[in-house]
């Protein structure tokens, strides 16, 4: 079955940049969507169709993909970055969606 | 505004049978795929379910699959998750999620499986 590879955690200073990776085998075939969730909350959708950002998400927030990585990214981190962030695409030869493990993102 | 809304969690021991339900307003239901996705305590998110936007598709991831059963009733706005033969590690909050690229989770229901 199709994986989706994440760092567990990734930690950054206010005001930097980010970078939150997800790798798997020929990503750069499939949509890849990103979710933050925060503790207590439902996930919310931050990048869809591999880089666009959903009405309402701030334009720090933008979406990449090169080789088998796609890659969110965060500019000028604020402490309400902080949260879980997880990619997931749909694999069409399994028609099965996937989720990567998420990567938590910490503010120092 | 889109709402999702899931009902029918609780507590159910080992064996046991629940259904979920997800009720759906502010966008044309029968437009759209549905998802089940699930979240364990202190875990990540696992996919679950999904439907197609007439209900002629289902797949299941193989965790579920032969025990769970997603269905859907567009003249009602409503997406279903029939769960038989429970057992302890299908304990999570389910998630009620709209559309193939997952735009909007309902908040969630918890489902407890334990005697």
């Amino acid at each position: 079955s199709y994986v989706l590879t994440q760092a567990l955690s990734v930690s950054v200073a206010p005001g930097r940049t980010a970078s939150i990776t997800c790798g798997g085998n020929n990503i750069g075939t499939k949509s890849v969507h990103w979710y933050q969730q925060k503790p207590g909350q439902a996930p919310v959708l931050v990048i869809s169709y591999d880089s666009d950002r959903p009405s309402g998400i701030p334009e720090r927030f933008s979406g990449s993909k090169s080789g088998n990585t796609a890659t969110l990214t965060i500019s000028r981190v604020e402490a309400g970055d902080e949260a879980d962030y997880y990619c997931q695409v749909w694999d069409s030869s399994s028609d099965h969606v996937v989720f990567g493990g998420g990567t938590k993102l910490t503010v120092l | 505004q889109v709402q999702l809304v899931e009902y029918g969690g609780g507590l159910v021991k080992p064996g046991g049978s629940l259904r979920l339900s997800c009720a759906a307003s502010g966008f044309s239901f029968s437009d759209y795929y549905m998802h089940w996705v699930r979240q364990a305590p202190g875990k990540g998110l696992e996919w679950v379910s999904y439907i197609s936007s007439s209900g002629a598709a289902m797949y299941y991831a193989d965790s579920v699959k032969g025990r769970f059963t997603i269905s859907r009733d567009n003249a009602k706005n409503s997406l279903y998750l029939q769960m038989s033969s429970l057992r302890a590690d299908d304990t999570a909050v389910y998630y009620c999620v709209r559309g193939r690229e997952s735009d909007y989770w309902g908040q969630g229901t918890l489902v407890t499986v334990s005697s």
